[in-house]
């Protein structure tokens, strides 16, 4: 079974700062997908950013971007030039790439935006 | 397309009492996801269907859920009879194919008191 670990629970920066949240996996597949989620207090979960584990580069959305090690199994998230609206839930995701394995969540971490 | 749709948004309801959560996929998408998130256990998958047919669900808590798709574009999750420890957000998810992103309904906050 996969597990997916956050070890941040909550973070807290100044407004366009930069902050990197942080995620490990543990998976016995080769092929996969990972994402990060962002659920704000609308509760409703919004999809950032996604990585194929076949996909060495690193992917990026604008002012998020992933720093994917595959050998060391960790996934970390970057918010360049943080707004306000950035605050939120942010949950680190794994999907297995043989089927359709449902989602494993992170326990997610509570990035909060200070003006 | 609207997007997932869940109703109803919130739900309380008495101990012992029937629960119907439901959810409206995205048109075409081939999966459907139900998850259950709590502060204690965070998001935990409940089952999943593809092509409307039951793949896992090891992540039902009890025989008192049941999840049903009766076609492409509806499902079903039935909790009887309830219990307070019931008590959570009930999100269902849609995607198509594999490796793509699952998409988000809103959410059913039950509350079972």
């Amino acid at each position: 079974a996969q597990t997916v670990t956050q070890s941040q629970p909550e973070m807290s920066v100044q407004e366009a700062e930069t902050v990197t949240l942080s995620c490990t996996y543990d998976t016995s597949e080769n092929n996969y997908y990972l994402f990060w989620y962002k659920q704000p207090p609308s509760r409703q979960m919004i999809l950032v950013i996604r990585q194929e584990a076949y996909k060495q580069q690193n992917a990026t959305e604008n002012r998020f971007s992933v720093n994917f090690q595959k050998a060391a199994k960790s996934f970390s998230l970057k918010i360049s030039d943080s707004q306000l609206g950035d605050t939120a839930m942010y949950f680190c995701v794994h999907k297995g790439g043989g089927g359709a394995d449902g989602l494993t969540f992170g326990k997610g971490t509570h990035l909060i935006i200070q003006p | 397309d609207a997007g997932v749709i869940q109703s109803p948004r919130h739900e309380v309801t008495e101990m012992g009492q029937e629960v119907t959560l439901r959810c409206k996929p995205i048109s075409g998408h081939d999966y459907l996801f139900w998850y259950r998130q709590t502060m204690m256990r965070g998001l935990e998958l409940l089952i999943y269907f593809n092509n409307n047919v039951p793949i896992d669900d090891s992540g039902m808590p009890e025989d008192r859920f049941s999840a049903k798709m009766p076609n492409a574009s509806f499902s079903t999750l039935k909790i009887q009879p309830s219990e307070p420890r019931d008590s959570a957000v009930y999100f269902c998810a849609s995607s198509f194919g594999v490796g793509t992103e699952a998409f988000f309904g809103q959410g059913t906050r039950l509350t079972v008191v």
